[in-house]
């Protein structure tokens, strides 16, 4: 059982496009993080969130943690190839501080 | 300041050998993590270690996995009588703390492990 549902798991869409990635959890994190990872590298944080109904935007990234703090999302305006990859987010309970739980993923792929 | 350093970046074992993967963190981090990455599994979480002490090795498999972090050099994950299932990525995060909320954690290249 995956404790961080991220979905979709692959998306392929068009340059211009707009695009949302959720990840949800029946569980309550103490924080949030988004990170991204191109093949053959580690993943690079974007952001954490923190308070329940946080909102932080980080260029064409928005990103969102739920009032309870069980979900996320990003959402991607106006998507660039240079977008594409696999894009990961990452929860911890309790304070428990090291010990990131990951979800699936989410290929993206944004083409020309 | 370079990042966290891990090496070797490809490693090819067979099966019963051991695999030694190592990692360096970022200057002045004191906090290191372990985490293994299989395919369409997504990273797992494996071992959480503090200068000489492991704080929280609950993702470690029980046999043959281990991992220290001693004071001088870096943290070593070490995996004996390797078995074909265990190839994978292995990724090696550090943080100057152990807080997440409040601190980045910074992730290496990996150690991409493949038995033959």
């Amino acid at each position: 059982t995956q404790l961080l549902e991220q979905s979709p798991q692959f998306l392929s869409i068009q340059e211009g496009e707009n695009l949302t990635v959720y990840c949800n959890s029946s569980s309550v994190f103490s924080s949030l993080q988004w990170y991204r990872q191109e093949p053959g590298e580690g993943p690079v944080l974007l952001v954490t969130v923190v308070t329940g109904g946080e909102v932080k935007k980080l260029k064409r990234l928005t990103f969102q943690f739920g009032d309870a703090r069980k979900d996320s999302s990003l959402h991607i305006t106006a998507a660039q190839p240079g977008d594409t990859g696999l894009y990961l987010c990452a929860g911890v309970r309790n304070n428990q501080g090291g010990k990131l739980i990951f979800g699936q993923g989410t290929e993206l792929s944004v083409k020309p | 300041n370079a990042g966290v350093m891990q090496n070797p970046r490809h490693l090819v074992r067979r099966r019963g050998q051991e695999a030694r993967l190592r990692c360096s963190p970022m200057k002045g981090h004191s906090h290191v993590y372990w985490y293994r990455q299989l395919p369409e599994e997504g990273l797992k979480f494996m071992v959480y270690l503090q200068k000489e002490n492991i704080i929280d090795e609950s993702g470690m498999p029980k046999e043959r996995f281990s991992a220290e972090f001693p004071k001088e050099g870096p943290s070593i994950l070490r995996i004996q009588q390797v078995v074909r299932g265990d190839s994978a990525a292995y990724f090696c995060a550090s943080s100057p703390t152990g807080q997440w909320m409040n601190t980045e954690a910074f992730f290496g290249q990996g150690t991409r492990l493949t038995v033959v």
